[in-house]
C-alpha cells in the first residue's frame, strides 16, 4: 500500500499524559498537513509542512502541540499533557508540489482522552 | 471571517439526483474542492474547482460561481454506496484548506 500511513490507529490516554502519532506521506510528496476532526465536524486545519519546514501553524495549535518533519518524509505529532477536549480524529494528508493539488489523507489517529 | 454553509443533512432516493450547495466567505481564494467521507474513514477526493462554471466526473459533477462565493456538487444516479458526508472545502492560501462541516446525505432505497 503506497499511501498514507498513521500509526497509531487508536490511542486512549489519561489526562495529562502525552502521547505522539506518526504520519508516513506518500514518497514523493514533499507537503504535508495535520488536521484534527470531531464529530458532525469538518477536519480543522493544524499545521504544514512543505519538505521539512514547517511554514503555517493554526491558532488551534496551542503550546502543547508540536509538530515535527525532520528529514522532510514522515512526520510526527505530540500532544504533551492532554485534555480531555483534545480527543478527536488526527488526520494527516499529503499533496505533491504545486499548490492546489489533491490532498491525500491518511486513516487518522483516533485519540481518547479520559 | 471565514465561513464555509453547507446543509447539515440531505436524504435522497436510490437511482435519482440530488444536489448539495455550499457557500463560502474566506480572506483568500485560490480554489474549491470536494471531498466524500465515510462514516469512521478519511475524505477522499472528489473535485476542485479553480474557474466558473461546471466540471463533470462520471456520476459527479462540481459548480463554482466565484463571484456569487457559490458552489454546488451534483450526484447522478444515486447509489447506496454515495451515503456518506460530502466536504466542502475551500483553499484559501497556498497551504491552507479550510472545510465546512460537511453534509450527511442518506441514500434510501
Amino acid at each position: 500500500d503506497t499511501g498514507v500511513s498513521q500509526n497509531p490507529r487508536h490511542k486512549i490516554t489519561k489526562r495529562g499524559q502525552n502521547v505522539t502519532f506518526r504520519c508516513d506521506p506518500i514518497s514523493e510528496h514533499n507537503r504535508l498537513y495535520w488536521y484534527r476532526q470531531t464529530l458532525g465536524q469538518g477536519p480543522e486545519f493544524l499545521t504544514y509542512f512543505q519538505n521539512e519546514a514547517q511554514l503555517e501553524k493554526s491558532r488551534l495549535l496551542s503550546d502543547r502541540f508540536s509538530a515535527e518533519r525532520p528529514k522532510g518524509s514522515f512526520s510526527t505529532l505530540e500532544i504533551q499533557r492532554t485534555e480531555q477536549g483534545d480527543s478527536a480524529m488526527y488526520l494527516c494528508a499529503s499533496s505533491l508540489g504545486i499548490s492546489g493539488n489533491e490532498q491525500f489523507f491518511g486513516p487518522g489517529t483516533r485519540l481518547t482522552v479520559l | 471571517g471565514q465561513n464555509i454553509d453547507q446543509p447539515t443533512e440531505m436524504t435522497a432516493t436510490e437511482g435519482a439526483i440530488v444536489q448539495i450547495n455550499c457557500t463560502y466567505q474566506t480572506s483568500g481564494f485560490n480554489g474549491l474542492f470536494w471531498y466524500q467521507q465515510h462514516a469512521g474513514e478519511a475524505p477522499t477526493f472528489l473535485s476542485y474547482n479553480v474557474l466558473d462554471g461546471l466540471e463533470e466526473k462520471g456520476r459527479f459533477s462540481s459548480f463554482l460561481s466565484r463571484s456569487k462565493g457559490y458552489s454546488y456538487l451534483l450526484l447522478k444516479e444515486l447509489q447506496m454506496k454515495d451515503s456518506a458526508s460530502y466536504l466542502c472545502a475551500v483553499h484559501s492560501s497556498a497551504s491552507k484548506i479550510i472545510f465546512g462541516s460537511g453534509t450527511r446525505l442518506s441514500i434510501r432505497p
